[in-house]
């Protein structure tokens, strides 16, 4: 598809289990975005890539969380020993690139459950 | 501090009934203002990019405004289907490309 991909759709977890989430940008999108929304909260920026490198990743919430990108394409969020708090919608987005301000274009996010 | 704030939080229009949000920010040197919409349970559609004040962007019933501390989203003579949230977001000169969000804006539209 033509939009960005993020799998999975739902997620539920129990607490202490590690858990990884998939973003597949639109292709030919350097900049990655993952962002974090809470139940009737805004968006929470939590890290963003150019490329394959992280210059900004001052909104992990903590060393609990960590994400890669290879290949300038598909990024993962994992998060490990998840508590209930990190239960929320992680939405992923991209855009051409850093060089200039374009818009971000987002996925559906994926909805995460701990119980 | 950098700060993006959207108002009225919630919003109950008639259908027809035509009103503007507003997304105030105090960031230092705007690059551009994004406006975007959120049904429940989506993600963030695109609607418009503003640069510079004085610029306008219109689509169908939205139309959006830019001047040097805010923008509005005008809706006229809004349908039930333009219930949604709507979010602007603002990236500020001195390197950053990680824009910032408000906390949306509720529209709920009745027939």
């Amino acid at each position: 598809g033509a939009g960005v991909s993020q799998s999975p759709s739902n997620k539920v977890t129990e607490k202490g289990k590690d858990v990884e989430l998939r973003c597949d940008p639109i292709s030919g999108h350097t900049a990655l975005y993952w962002y974090r929304q809470r139940l009737g909260q805004g968006l929470e920026f939590l890290i963003y890539f150019q490329g394959n490198s992280a210059p900004d990743k001052s909104g992990l919430p903590s060393d609990r969380f960590s994400a890669e990108r290879t290949g300038e394409s598909v990024s993962t969020l994992t998060i490990q020993r998840t508590q209930q708090e990190d239960s929320a919608v992680y939405l992923c987005a991209s855009s051409l690139g850093a060089s200039y301000i374009r818009e971000l274009f987002f996925g559906e996010g994926s909805r995460l459950t701990v119980l | 501090e950098d700060q993006v704030t959207q108002s009225p939080e919630a919003l109950r229009l008639q259908e027809g009934e035509s009103s503007s949000l507003n997304c105030s920010y105090t960031v230092s040197g705007l690059r551009g203002l994004f406006w975007y919409r959120q049904d429940p349970g989506k993600g963030p559609e695109f609607l418009f990019t503003l640069y510079s004040a004085g610029e306008e962007k219109e689509k169908e019933r939205l139309k959006a405004t830019l001047t040097k501390k805010e923008s509005f989203l005008h809706i006229t003579a809004p349908k039930p289907e333009d219930s949604a949230t709507y979010l602007c977001a603002v990236f500020k000169s001195g390197g950053s490309y990680i824009p910032t969000f408000g906390r949306g804006t509720s529209l709920i539209v009745h027939p």
